[in-house]
């Protein structure tokens, strides 16, 4: 159905580590997206996903989507206290690209 | 440009009352959404609009209302406003189909006591 798996739900690390935030789903997805929300904030949009075993880099963001386009991944490499926040990925709504649900989130702590 | 604008920011309601929570953009787009956002969770679809004089409903439109007179404006009408109601509401646009990623505005935090 239109559920959207996110694992972990919440990652505590300490600045310098790095972190994974994994998204699933039970059917093909045609594009995912990835959006970033701090404490308090709204989300921002932070990359779109088409293409099978598509991997995009934003500094020290990687983003991947699975060979099966039925998972994605963000990946932070050595985390600095401003990557706190949820991260969400989101899926296109019942098929339709321009309607997403979106998943539950990971809540990413940094401390120093 | 402004992006998306929401108001008010923050409203607290009593049970059964009513209220619209505004919405504009000014990038032209075509396509605007309404979601909340319950504390600690994700995102729920309420209502969205692919041009104006289109509305249909998402995943969770029971106790709201819209209306797309214009492209700018989305405005989000609840009617006996209930407790379950307590949430922040998040007004979004987006360019096409092709969905280059949504712009969110600010928020509404509504608490209905």
């Amino acid at each position: 159905g239109q559920q959207v798996m996110q694992i972990p739900q919440y990652q505590h690390v300490q600045e310098g580590e790095d972190f994974t935030t994994y998204c699933n789903s039970s059917t093909t997805l045609s594009n995912i997206q990835w959006y970033k929300q701090r404490p308090g904030g709204h989300p921002v949009f932070l990359i779109q996903l088409v293409k099978s075993g598509e991997v995009k880099k934003q500094k020290r963001l990687t983003f991947q989507f699975g060979e099966a386009k039925k998972n994605s991944s963000l990946h932070i490499t050595a985390t600095q206290t401003t990557d706190v926040g949820t991260y969400f990925c989101a899926r296109p709504y019942r098929g339709t690209a321009s309607k997403l649900t979106f998943g539950t989130g990971t809540r990413l702590q940094v401390t120093l | 440009n402004a992006g998306v604008t929401q108001t008010p920011k923050f409203r607290i309601l009593k049970i059964g009352q009513s209220m619209t929570l505004q919405c504009t953009q000014d990038m032209n787009h075509n396509y605007m959404y309404w979601y909340r956002q319950d504390p600690g969770m994700g995102l729920k679809l309420i209502y969205y609009s692919v041009g104006a004089g289109i509305t249909d409903k998402g995943e969770v439109p029971n106790g709201y209302n819209v209306s797309r007179s214009t492209t700018e404006d989305f405005p989000l009408r609840l009617e006996l406003a209930a407790p379950s109601q307590t949430s922040v509401y998040f007004c979004a646009s987006s360019y096409s189909t092709q969905n280059y990623g949504y712009t969110f505005g600010s928020g509404t935090r509504l608490t209905v006591v």
